[in-house]
């Protein structure tokens, strides 16, 4: 099994400021198995990110995905209020699928 | 639009088996190539992957749930179902039903099951 680890567990930022987040896979992953979702509360999941990089339908282009290997990134790179919220990454290329712990971005 | 629903009980007894069913609207659970899911969420924690199905009926589970999981597929009446027996309090969550491809990318709003008596 896959195991992913996010960090930080949460990152406290201000509007505008840009924000970098951080999942590291406890084995080699595809770039195509990757993916980011955004979680606000009392909402399901929303995909962002898929394949690493490329950005889910409505997804702003403020948001970009890299990585591979390992260490896989999201970068938001100007924070608008409707961002703070907690993002996981996932690992879907093998089965079991598995998550990332999450990061919670809030407002400083 | 797609659309994906959760329904079943909204509370079960410990030891007894949580039932849930995902209606889909908006296309026919036999699109290929996708497959569908179940993801959970406990209280105040992160999300965990239940398992995955596809319309043919293959299946793949989370490892630490595989012996009590089990998923189905109704392609008559567009639906996935899950069930989860000998339940705990630990398996109280949100559980999620959701479409794959590359990531999921269209998600149920989620339904809380508590496992109470």
């Amino acid at each position: 099994e896959i195991v992913l680890t996010q960090s930080p567990g949460t990152l406290s930022l201000s509007p505008g400021e840009g924000a970098t987040l951080s999942c590291w896979a406890s084995q080699s992953v595809s770039s195509s198995d990757l993916a980011w979702y955004q979680q606000k509360p009392g909402q399901a999941p929303r995909l962002l990110i898929y394949g690493a990089s490329g950005r889910a339908a409505g997804t702003p282009d403020r948001f970009s995905g890299s990585g591979s290997g390992t260490e896989f990134t999201l970068t938001i790179s100007r924070l608008e209020p409707e961002d703070f919220a907690v993002y996981y990454c996932h690992h879907y290329g093998s089965s079991p699928f598995t998550f990332g712990g999450g990061t919670k971005v809030e407002i400083k | 639009q797609l659309q994906l629903q959760e329904s079943g009980p909204r509370q079960v007894r410990p030891s007894e088996t949580l039932s849930l069913t995902c209606s889909v609207s908006g296309d026919s659970i036999s699109s290929s190539p996708y497959y569908w899911g179940w993801v959970r969420q406990s209280p105040g924690k992160g999300l965990e992957w239940i398992g995955s199905i596809f319309y043919s009926g293959s299946t793949s589970y989370n490892p630490s749930l595989k012996s009590r999981v089990s998923m189905s597929v109704d392609t008559s009446k567009n639906q996935f179902s899950l069930k989860l027996t000998s339940v705990t309090a630990a398996d109280t969550a949100v559980y999620y039903c959701a479409r794959g491809l590359v990531g999921l990318d269209y998600w149920g709003q989620g339904t809380l099951v508590s496992v109470s008596s």
